[in-house]
């Protein structure tokens, strides 16, 4: 079982959905949950990072964790063609420096 | 915001020629930077850790003769693809954590690298 799990995809929702993205991960250590967007051949961009548990939020973009059931979610309202990415969940222990990211689910948003 | 710079952003070379991608914090200092790999519809694979003045720690597996880093200040570490192969054809991205006390990374765009 991989320490992180995240649904590849590939994801299509016509413009204006609500866009639910989720990672589960089994270990109990992880603090920092961070997700990122990446565009094709670019590095990923930092979304949104929170620590421990409850809700963030940004603009039109909510993350969630779930410590309990180890769970993070992002939600992304309103969606845009523009949103259409690579989503990837990355996550790592207090005082440990190395991420471990999830596979990444690839987002299409039909205009 | 924190901006990691990393180029070039593409480089094309001949088999066996040696290549170096820089990597640039440009309103921080980053005593840490990780150079990370991505093959073609896959997740990111962590490659080694640049620290600032001391050797590099290299993941499991990965060649630290052909893969040389250099860290020699706080804001720039380099990655040397040594008697590069096609086979070390990929994005290769750098990374370093911007935000004091937060174990979060900012990463640089990436370079991807091609060997003919």
């Amino acid at each position: 079982q991989k320490e992180v799990e995240q649904d590849p995809g590939p994801l299509s929702v016509p413009e204006g959905a609500i866009v639910s993205l989720n990672c589960t991960y089994s270990n109990s250590a992880f603090q920092y949950f961070m997700w990122y967007r990446q565009y094709s051949r670019k590095g990923p961009e930092l979304l949104m990072y929170t620590y421990s548990s409850g809700n963030k939020e940004d603009g039109r973009f909510t993350a969630q964790v779930d410590k309990s059931s180890k769970y993070i979610s992002l939600f992304i309202r309103d969606s845009q063609p523009s949103d259409s990415a690579t989503y990837l969940c990355a996550m790592t222990a207090r005082g440990n420096e190395k991420l471990t990211f999830g596979t990444g689910t690839r987002l299409t948003i039909i205009p | 915001g924190a901006v990691v710079s990393q180029h070039p952003s593409r480089v094309i070379c001949k088999s066996g020629t040696s290549v170096k991608i820089e990597c640039r914090s440009l309103d921080f200092q980053a005593t840490t930077m990780f150079w990370y790999r991505q093959f073609p519809k896959q997740s990111l694979m962590l490659m080694a850790t640049s620290n600032e003045g001391s050797k590099a720690t290299y993941e499991q597996g990965v060649e630290k003769d052909k893969f040389l880093i250099n860290h020699a200040s706080l804001t720039l570490s380099t990655l040397t693809v040594t008697s590069a192969h096609p086979e070390d054809s990929s994005f290769y991205i750098c990374s370093a954590r911007a935000f004091p006390g937060a174990n979060v990374l900012t990463f640089g765009a990436g370079s991807r690298l091609t060997v003919l």
